[in-house]
């Protein structure tokens, strides 16, 4: 079964302090990575796609990036209007062929 | 704003009920998928319609059913509703059918179901 899996599940950062989320998933017949960021009670906004291992993407202090094995998401000085769940999504070929979601992590910024 | 629309916003009925949940692609898009989100489960897809045909079903139960109409509209029917039915759920669409395409959400309509 296509599993993805986010890491940690909850971040607390202090403002300006750069990390990183991580996203796991299975290796055979991903063929898309999506992020997505989510505000209590809203639907999901797209952040970012990514379709080939090495490729990146970024917006504003966002960047992602991809490998054969992982997804990251990394927040470069972040604010506290940045503070959201982030969600990862795969696309793998395959029986399912639709969006499979990992559980997200809850970032917390603090001013 | 993704362009994506749903009605109603909220919505609390019964247990036993039937609800009708709506939704508007963005303008453009053929594709029109359904999610449920709860606490426990996550971000779940239920089924997937594209140009008014059904492509794909996730884990949706036998009492929920939808369809997409010839202006591309889509709703999503949930009888015979349960506690456990207590959830947000998402419409989410996307330019063609094809698996890897960027899906957009809508706004989501939260059921409560007592």
């Amino acid at each position: 079964e296509d599993q993805v899996t986010q890491s940690p599940e909850a971040l607390r950062l202090q403002e300006g302090e750069s990390s990183s989320l991580n996203c796991s998933y299975t290796v055979s017949g991903l063929r898309g990575l999506f992020w997505y960021r989510q505000d209590p009670g809203k639907g999901p906004e797209f952040l970012f796609t990514l379709y080939s291992a090495g490729e990146e993407k970024e917006k504003e202090r966002l960047k992602a990036t991809l490998t054969k094995k992982e997804s990251f998401l990394h927040i470069t000085a972040p604010k506290p209007e940045d503070s959201a769940t982030y969600l990862c999504a795969g696309y793998f070929s395959g029986s399912a062929r639709q969006l499979t979601f990992g559980s997200g992590t809850q970032l917390t910024v603090l001013p | 704003d993704s362009g994506v629309t749903q009605t109603p916003k909220h919505l609390i009925t019964a247990t036993g009920q039937r609800v009708t949940l709506r939704c508007s692609p963005r303008s453009g898009d053929l594709s029109v998928y359904w999610y449920q989100q709860s606490l426990d489960q996550g971000l779940q897809f239920l089924i997937q319609y594209y140009n008014g045909e059904e492509r794909a079903k996730g884990n949706i139960l036998e009492r929920f059913s939808a369809q997409q109409f010839p202006d591309l509209h889509s709703e999503l029917n949930l009888s015979s509703l349960e506690l456990g039915d207590s959830a947000l759920y998402f419409c989410a669409s996307s330019t063609h059918f094809q698996g890897g395409q960027t899906q957009y959400f809508g706004p989501g309509t939260r059921l409560l179901v007592l």
